[in-house]
């Protein structure tokens, strides 16, 4: 089956740069996706990765190394507003549904 | 362009009560999903379609069934709700190989 492992809080103050990890069993693998929650709302999609390397979208970026099943999401020039969940999900072994990590909870402190 | 759109957003239910969640996309998507959220917790997958025509089981499917009625839409449906069942459902569907959209939500209670 397919695990992933994430921690479950991070505090960083604002401007700062905080790193949030991902690790991953799998049999297969066909991406990593990380989203963001904000308490009361939906995920929202916010990188992907399906190659090994960094990936840039704004202030946000996130990396994967395949061969270590390991990934991360990186948030720079924090703002309040980056208080939320954020969580990381693969596709399982068939490519057909995502499973999702427990999520890490970053809260922004001013 | 709206999205993942869902039905209702906030449902209050007696035990024993039946009732359908709606979901559709606009997005021409083949995969479909249905997952529920409880407090703290991270997703846990109920359904899913990978296209038209198909469902399958996912990793907490008792007590629900689905229905892919066509490629926009995927519906939930509770027959006889249960306490256990008060959670946050979240409809998402994505392009196969790539990342999932999210409804907003459908916020149940069942008392």
């Amino acid at each position: 089956g397919q695990s992933l492992e994430q921690p479950s809080e991070v505090t960083a103050v604002e401007g700062a740069i905080v790193q949030i990890n991902c690790t991953y069993q799998t049999s297969g693998f066909y991406g990593l996706s990380w989203y963001q929650q904000h308490d009361g709302g939906a995920p929202t999609f916010l990188s992907y990765n399906a190659l090994d390397g960094l990936e840039e979208t704004g202030r946000f970026s996130s990396f994967l190394s395949r061969s270590d099943s390991y990934g991360y999401l990186l948030l720079q020039e924090l703002q309040m507003k980056d208080s939320a969940s954020y969580f990381c999900a693969v596709l399982d072994n068939y490519g057909q549904n995502f499973v999702f990590g427990p999520g890490t909870r970053l809260s922004v402190l001013p | 362009n709206a999205g993942v759109t869902q039905t209702p957003k906030f449902q209050v239910l007696k035990t024993g009560q039946s009732m359908t969640l709606q979901c559709a996309q606009d997005m021409n998507h083949n995969s479909m999903y249905w997952y529920r959220q409880d407090p703290g917790m991270g997703l846990r997958l109920i359904y899913y379609s990978a296209s038209e025509g198909t469902t399958d089981k996912g990793e907490v499917p008792n007590g629900y069934n689905v229905s892919r009625l066509n490629k926009r839409e995927f519906s939930l449906r509770l027959e006889s709700a249960a306490p256990s069942q008060t959670s946050v459902y979240f409809c998402a569907s994505s392009a196969r190989d790539r990342w999932a959209f999210f409804g907003q939500g459908t916020r149940l209670t069942v008392v």
